[in-house]
């Protein structure tokens, strides 16, 4: 049950953007329209911000977007705030009541 | 609102047992399958296991199938995560999730640090 490939770390300026790209399989992101992102900041609860691929749950800033292409997906942050400073991480279902996560990519805000 | 709270972490020797328990509220309890994550130190989410809604079904990941045990109490709207034969591999801190009527994770408990050490 191999991780999904995301970039280690991805950085911007205020106001600028970032993309991250989550790669995985055709058995999972491929297969699945249900890739999710979720915001973590350490020692916190991980946060939802992005669910099948490209809805925003209630609460999060249209600056998040998430987009699909075979078997990759990204996340888009603009308008790069200081909170938005942290790891995110993607996932997939994969079938047969399993999910996998992505390796993590730690966002700064320079 | 939704509130997931962790609780039964701690320090245990390898090979030993611990059980980890998650209080859950805010929520109709019994409509939402629930889910462990973990993170070891320094390192980024795995999913751990998942139980159904009705609990008729649960599964695991390979790292942990026949050693961990996912149930629920709907009395008490609880989840727990029996884990058998714990070694260092299984030290991290472990969060409770809830899954929405899709495959996303919607809430999720600030977690409990397990350390396997002797």
């Amino acid at each position: 049950q191999s991780a999904l490939t995301q970039p280690p770390s991805a950085s911007g300026s205020p106001g600028q953007s970032v993309t991250i790209s989550c790669t995985g399989t055709s058995g999972d992101v491929g297969d699945f329209n249900e890739v999710s992102w979720y915001q973590h900041h350490p020692g916190k609860a991980p946060k939802l911000m992005i669910y099948q691929v490209n809805k925003r749950p209630s609460g999060v800033p249209d600056r998040f977007s998430g987009s699909k292409s075979g078997n990759t997906a990204s996340l888009a942050v603009s308008g790069l705030q200081a909170e938005d400073e942290a790891d995110y991480y993607c996932s997939s279902y994969r079938g047969n009541n399993k999910w996998v996560f992505g390796t993590g990519t730690k966002v700064s805000v320079l | 609102q939704v509130q997931l709270v962790e609780s039964g972490g701690g320090v245990v020797q390898p090979g030993r047992s611990l059980r980890l328990s998650c209080a859950a509220s805010g929520f109709i309890f019994r409509n939402s399958g629930m889910h462990w994550v973990r993170q070891a130190p320094g390192k980024g989410l795995e999913w751990v296991a998942m139980i159904w809604h009705d609990a008729s079904n649960e599964d695991y990941a390979d790292s942990v199938k026949g050693r961990f045990t996912v149930s629920r109490d709907y009395s008490k709207n609880m989840v727990f995560l029996q884990m058998n034969r714990l070694g260092a591999e299984d030290t991290a801190v472990y969060y409770c999730a809830k899954q929405t009527t899709g495959h996303s994770l919607d809430a999720w408990g600030q977690g409990t640090m397990v350390s396997v050490s002797s």
